[in-house]
């Protein structure tokens, strides 16, 4: 099963333009990890937040996290073509061991 | 360092046959982790291993089975395929258990299609 939900389903900007994606989750979490996909290959890791961290910061990337709302944002500033693919995000709850990921986002960015 | 290996890349078989799937990780990573990708029910997670040994098992039937090596190198095999098996079988691995501490390191996957 999903632990939650990623807003919007899918994003379409321009070159330059900044990329906002949200996922929510149901339980308290451990880490809340970031991942990317680009078509029919395998996810690359881009930040991995934990729970007692509000932002983290790589690159062109920016993650914040509430836990109080079970929520977490990846922003993608000045985006390149190159960064269209679908963005997940999972989460690690309790003594678990594996992601369960969010539905996720297709962003394209048109040139 | 070599990424995480997946093979073959594309498979195709019939209903009621077998698959053996392949993954090596990378280097030094002790933890494979397993998950299935569809369309319909997305990213969920198979099993993972460590030290050759299953750790965690999501929520799928008892066709699912996997194995891990004393090299790491890890094994899926689905028995009695059913159409709804298609679907593309990433393999991942990290340093530490599962991805508790660490983020998972992932192959491009094994795209089976079941007909």
């Amino acid at each position: 099963s999903q632990q939650g939900e990623e807003d919007p389903q899918a994003l379409s900007i321009q070159e330059g333009e900044n990329a906002t994606m949200n996922c929510s989750y149901k339980t308290s979490i451990n880490n809340l990890q970031w991942y990317r996909q680009n078509s029919g290959r395998g996810l690359v890791h881009l930040i991995l937040i934990r729970s007692n961290e509000r932002e983290k910061h790589s690159g062109r990337l920016r993650v914040t996290l509430d836990t109080s709302k079970k929520s977490s944002s990846l922003l993608i500033t000045a985006s390149r073509a190159a960064d269209t693919a679908s963005y997940f995000c999972a989460t690690v709850s309790g003594s678990a061991r594996q992601l369960t990921f969010g539905s996720g986002t297709q962003l394209t960015v048109l040139p | 360092k070599a990424g995480v290996t997946q093979t073959p890349r594309y498979l195709i078989k019939t209903r009621g046959q077998q698959v053996t799937l392949s993954c090596s990780p990378i280097s030094g990573h002790r933890s494979v982790s397993w998950y299935q990708q569809t369309p319909g029910q997305g990213l969920q997670f198979l099993f993972e291993y460590f030290s050759e040994t299953q750790r965690n098992k999501g929520n799928f039937p008892g066709r699912f089975s996997g194995r891990q090596f004393s090299n790491s190198r890890s094994e899926m095999n689905v028995s009695t395929l059913e159409l709804g098996d298609s679907a593309l079988y990433l393999c991942a691995s990290s340093t530490g258990p599962g991805a508790n501490d660490s983020p998972l390191h992932f192959g491009n996957g094994t795209r089976l299609t079941v007909t």
